[in-house]
């Protein structure tokens, strides 16, 4: 069984719609992010959060929220999706151990792929 | 403004010849440099890591490099295998007291193995 695993794989949805993206991961570890792909753009990050109590904006954090139901669950919403957003979405998750290796290497799900028309 | 930078949006090499992707950065508070590679259809996958007290560090086949006063690092893999050809991202971050604030990635370079 994966890691970190996202759902839905693939979604397509049209301009206005409220969409979710989940993520879990079974690695224990406190630290998880939200990431997207475009083509030529590298991956962005959207959010991050240390802990259930402790979300953070990360560089592109317009027109998304976050919610941490747990250490385990880092979902991932738009609340009125624009065409923009049509994008590769990961979840990542990292140690927050005494190491500073573990906090950097981050572990990523497959990816969910959307299409907002 | 792109704050690490890969150049290269394609490589191509020949099988068992050495693989050098290349990335630059600007922001002088990075202390922390790492490479992903990237299957299709895949999340990234971590692949070796550098502290910015450090000029090299290597694992196996692959070794990255860093120069700090020309803030550039590069990815060597010798020799190159077939298995090699993916899209490589570097990434960089920086320790702001309440921990790693998440990862600054290049744009990623592609990089074909050619039989």
């Amino acid at each position: 069984d994966a890691d970190v695993t996202q759902t839905p794989r693939n979604r397509i949805t049209k301009t206005g719609k409220r969409i979710m993206l989940e993520c879990s991961q079974t690695k224990g570890h406190d630290r998880m992010y939200w990431y997207r792909q475009d083509p030529g753009l590298g991956l962005r990050l959207i959010y991050y959060s240390f802990d259930v109590k402790d979300i953070n904006k990360g560089e592109i954090s317009d027109g998304y929220s976050v919610s941490r139901q747990a250490q385990a669950k880092f979902s991932l919403s738009l609340e009125s999706a624009i065409p923009n957003q049509t994008a590769l979405y990961f979840c990542a998750t990292s140690d927050s151990g005494p190491l500073r290796t573990g906090w950097d290497e981050q572990f990523f799900g497959p990816g969910t792929r959307l299409t907002v028309l | 403004d792109q704050q690490v930078k890969q150049n290269s949006p394609s490589l191509s090499v020949q099988e068992g010849r050495i693989s050098i992707l290349n990335c630059d950065y600007t922001n002088s508070m990075f202390d922390y440099f790492l490479w992903y590679k990237k299957y299709p259809a895949e999340g990234p996958t971590f692949l070796i890591s550098i502290s910015s007290i450090k000029d090299k560090n290597e694992d196996g086949r692959f070794t990255v490099f860093l120069n700090k006063s020309a803030k550039h690092l590069s990815l060597h893999i010798v020799p190159s295998q077939p298995g090699d050809s993916a899209v490589y991202f570097c990434a960089a971050s920086f320790y702001s007291g309440g921990g790693a604030d998440g990862l600054t990635f290049g744009k990623g370079t592609h990089l074909i193995i050619q039989p």
